[in-house]
């Protein structure tokens, strides 16, 4: 009941394009939902991040779209760069504690 | 540059042997948290300290402890290592509300374990 599932695996999408990775869960007690990006040698980094009290959340090209019945969230990279080539995990706080459960991962590849 | 430094950046040991990973949090940070990752895997927590106590523990193995210095500063113990140890070894450190509400953690670059 602590895990997230994150899908697909791995993404191949053409500079210029949009990328979806989504994101579900079972356990109602997440109150936070961050997403990493991980270039290869190096640790994640946060890059956006949203509360179940909001529906949607955007910052420049990266945006989160929740949808709290659901229990799914889905990060959204519109106009895809090859800078964007990467690994993404999103991950789900659990309230009152200190735990970070994160997804397996997406692999993003935008080809040029 | 997150702020998070971490030692060694790789490590390369036997079966059976001990190592300690170091991770110094950014300044300011009193919380530090450990995670590992292994090949296409995602982060599996470990375990994390909030101002030299431990606040919570992840899928963490018996021979694998760890502690936070009054400095702040964080070892992961890894003992009687086997070869499915090997993986990339992360820390992060936030601001961490003694709450448990969620902030924003910063991750170290990571050290790669290499168990042969």
């Amino acid at each position: 009941q602590q895990q997230v599932k994150q899908s697909p695996q791995s993404l191949i999408v053409q500079k210029g394009g949009i990328s979806i990775i989504n994101c579900a869960y079972e356990n109602t007690a997440f109150d936070y939902f961050p997403w990493y990006q991980q270039f290869p040698g190096k640790g994640p980094a946060l890059l956006i991040a949203i509360r179940p009290d909001v529906s949607e959340k955007k910052e420049g090209r990266f945006t989160i779209s929740f949808n709290k019945s659901a229990k799914q969230f889905s990060l959204h990279i519109m106009d895809s760069q090859p800078g964007d080539s990467a690994t993404y995990f999103c991950a789900a706080h659990l309230s009152g504690t200190y735990k970070y459960i994160f997804g397996t991962g997406t692999r993003l590849k935008v080809l040029a | 540059d997150s702020g998070v430094t971490q030692t060694p950046k790789h490590l390369i040991t036997a079966t059976g042997q001990r190592v300690t990973l170091r991770c110094s949090p950014r300044s300011g940070d009193l919380s530090v948290y450990w995670y590992q990752q292994s090949l296409d895997q995602g982060l599996q927590f470990l375990i994390q300290y909030y101002n030299g106590e431990e606040r919570a523990k992840g899928n963490i193995l018996e021979r694998f402890s760890a502690q936070q210095f009054p400095d702040l500063h964080s070892e992961l113990n890894l003992s009687s290592l086997e070869l499915g140890d090997s993986a990339l070894y992360f820390c992060a450190s936030s601001v961490a509300s003694r709450r448990g509400l969620p902030t924003e953690q910063y991750f170290g670059p990571g050290t790669r374990l290499t168990v042969t």
